[in-house]
């Protein structure tokens, strides 16, 4: 079975603070997506990368940033946190079509 | 780019009634349809997908039906039970292949809640 993990569950953080989200899956797979979700909007992707060292921005990558320097690991960057980040992240990771995502980390920022 | 519209948004049904989810794609190149199913402080799995090339896809309860001329597709969950209760999200891709890398859009998800 596929499987993909996220650093923390629930995440409580300051306004401005940099704050980390880390996602690592076992399953070799070459593509690794970061998702938030939030009531009402769906999965909104963040940024994706195909390769290691290699990343595309998503339909809202404003205000994130990623990191992929490892092959099953995939970091997601928030330089400076704020309130309207508040939401559910999620990672997944593909071979080709299917998806496979994580538990999710849920962020406040206060 | 692409837009995937998912209806109903909330959805209550009996024990033992079906269940139909529609969602509507905008890009015609689009090949690859799958259906998530979300539980309570998890993330979504997947529950059954069908490209393009194929009309309809069963999988024990639970079915996919799609029409590319229309450009929609629909979930169909049969003889439901409680344990069916969860958020689910439709998704459209244009395929793994050239420079989408598999990118999903998702639909906006429905919440089912079944009765007992």
């Amino acid at each position: 079975d596929v499987k993909v993990t996220q650093s923390s569950r629930y995440l409580v953080k300051r306004t401005g603070e940099k704050v980390f989200l880390e996602c690592v899956q076992d399953m070799d797979h070459e593509n690794m997506f970061w998702y938030r979700q939030d009531p009402g909007l769906g999965l909104r992707l963040i940024y994706f990368s195909y390769d290691v060292k290699m990343k595309e921005k998503g339909d809202i990558p404003e205000g994130y940033s990623v990191s992929r320097e490892k092959k099953e690991r995939f970091s997601l960057i928030l330089e400076s946190a704020s309130t309207n980040q508040t939401s559910m992240y999620l990672c997944a990771s593909s071979l080709e079509e299917a998806q496979y995502f994580g538990p999710g980390t849920r962020l406040l920022v206060l | 780019g692409e837009n995937v519209e998912q209806h109903p948004s909330t959805l209550s049904v009996q024990e033992g009634d079906s269940a139909v989810i529609k969602c509507t794609y905008s890009d015609s190149a689009s090949n690859y349809f799958p259906w998530y199913k979300q539980e309570l402080g998890k993330g979504p799995q997947l529950i059954i997908d069908i490209r393009s090339n194929v009309g309809e896809k069963k999988d024990q309860r639970i079915a996919v039906t799609l029409n590319k001329t229309a450009k929609h597709f629909s979930l169909h969950i049969t003889e439901t039970q409680p344990e069916d209760s969860a958020v689910y999200f439709c998704a459209a891709s244009s395929g793994a292949g050239g420079t989408s890398y598999g990118k999903l859009t998702f639909g906006q998800g429905t919440i089912l809640t079944v009765h007992p």
